[in-house]
């Protein structure tokens, strides 16, 4: 059985770095195909895809948060961790990540979410 | 970048209407559109893959058409559960930028 579930602090000061983690169980990062992804969405707002890692460490961004976005993993620990560098009351959202299975493919399973608010 | 455009943005149904939802990439994706439904508070949901794929699980009146640049999620007869928003997400770009559309809503009437 698959399942993701997202950690992290609930409020960050604008400007700081957030980190995030995701744990998952079911699945291994190492098999060929597997890729995490992490999305947000603002309260009341669309989704909006921020970043993947996958099987083979290729790692991938959104364009316009490439300068801020760090995606990395500890297959060892089933973790998936993404900082976001300067952060900004505009970031304020709910944090998922996700599992695809190939490179092309959807995203399958959903962690819960976390709601991160940014605020001073 | 590709952009996506849902519309409506949101809708009212009865229970047992046939309900369509239409989605258009701002260029072609080929088959690479995927439908996610989200309850509120809830995470997003895998309908339909690759267009027309119907995810392991899901009811059968949910169903997915297109190719290129126009598709549509079609629902055949709207059931209480279905009172939801819905997402179409390209998985088309390389490399990988997963854009998703503004969403619809698809409440009671």
């Amino acid at each position: 059985q698959v399942t993701l579930r997202e950690s992290g602090p609930a409020l960050v000061k604008p400007t700081q770095t957030l980190t995030l983690t995701c744990t998952f169980s079911g699945f291994s990062l190492s098999t060929n195909g597997m890729c995490v992804s992490w999305i947000r969405q603002p309260p009341g707002k669309a989704l909006e895809w921020l970043a993947r890692i996958d099987w083979d460490d290729d790692k991938f961004y959104r364009t316009s948060l490439k300068t801020r976005l760090t995606v990395s993993k500890d297959p060892s620990k089933n973790q998936v961790v993404l900082t976001m560098t300067n952060v900004d009351p505009v970031d304020t959202a709910t944090y998922y990540c996700a599992l695809g299975t190939n490179w092309r493919g959807p995203l399958h399973f959903w962690g819960q979410g976390t709601l991160v608010t940014v605020s001073s | 970048d590709i952009q996506m455009t849902q519309s409506p943005s949101s809708l009212s149904a009865s229970v047992g209407d046939r309900v369509t939802i239409t989605c258009r990439a701002s260029q072609s994706i080929s088959t690479y559109l995927n439908w996610y439904q989200q309850k509120p508070g809830k995470a997003p949901y895998l309908l339909i893959y690759d267009a027309s794929s119907l995810q392991s699980g899901v009811p059968s009146r949910f169903s997915g058409s297109g190719s290129g640049t126009d598709f549509t999620l079609t629902i055949s007869s709207l059931q209480p559960d279905d009172f939801a928003t819905y997402y179409c997400q390209q998985s088309y770009s390389v490399p990988p930028d997963l854009t998703f559309g503004g969403g619809t809503k698809v409440e009671i009437k």
